[in-house]
């Protein structure tokens, strides 16, 4: 069975510009989450999704946005980089919302915005 | 808030030799606790999970007990390997909310 899928894996772009990143979930998990780590602030929740619904936010700028896709793909979106937007962007999917469902990681996207 | 606090790193071992990271954590209610690792380059694996008070998790060797009386969920190996040189989280979910909340990460490094 295939594992979480991130594209691209990384990213060169300059401030103002703006990026989609894109997450294949493992076949038949619903709920994808997005989580943001760098150096200074380590691991941070964005955002998830489930049934295309986005159920639970974390404390990001309206920047950063995301969907979910009727077949569980999701893509998220930032708009407006700033050099402080340069991370490793994971995602993470789940059969189920909830906290005996296990996630699964990608190997992330690496974006360096410059 | 809900928080997670692990020891600083990094933590620099010889070829087996016993390892603790420490983990403690604060949060309402009963959340699930997990211990993730990343390997240079990769993303996080899931190593061990426990559900509630008293459960142990365990996986390749590497141990984590659930202590609620005193919050914590400290990682154990009896004796590492230079492949366990990664960066090792932990992490809490609770029952009410989908996302997981992270500790800063401790980077292991063993010598052989």
């Amino acid at each position: 069975k295939a594992g979480v899928t991130q594209t691209p894996r990384y990213l060169i772009k300059t401030r103002g510009q703006q990026v989609t990143l894109s997450c294949s979930p493992i076949s038949g998990h619903r709920s994808v989450s997005w989580y943001q780590q760098t150096p200074g602030q380590g691991l941070q929740f964005l955002f998830e999704y489930f049934s295309e619904t986005q159920r639970n936010k974390g404390n990001f700028p309206g920047r950063f946005s995301g969907r979910q896709f009727s077949n569980s793909r999701s893509e998220m979106n930032v708009s407006t980089l700033e050099l402080g937007d340069s991370a490793l962007y994971l995602c993470a999917s789940s059969l189920e919302q909830g906290a005996d469902n296990i996630q699964y990681f990608g190997a992330g996207t690496r974006l360096s915005v410059l | 808030g809900n928080s997670v606090t692990q020891m600083e790193g990094p933590v620099t071992l010889s070829e087996e030799a016993f390892l603790t990271i420490n983990c403690t954590y604060t949060a309402t209610g009963y959340p699930s606790l997990f211990w993730y690792v990343q390997y240079p380059g990769e993303g996080l694996q899931l190593l061990l999970k426990a559900t509630k008070a008293d459960d142990k998790g365990s996986n390749k060797g590497f141990e984590a007990t659930y202590r609620k009386e005193t919050t914590s969920f400290h990682l154990e190996k009896g004796s590492v390997q230079v492949s366990d040189s990664a960066v090792y989280f932990c992490a809490l979910i609770k029952r009410s909310q989908g996302n997981l909340i992270f500790g800063k990460g401790t980077k292991l490094s063993v010598k052989p």
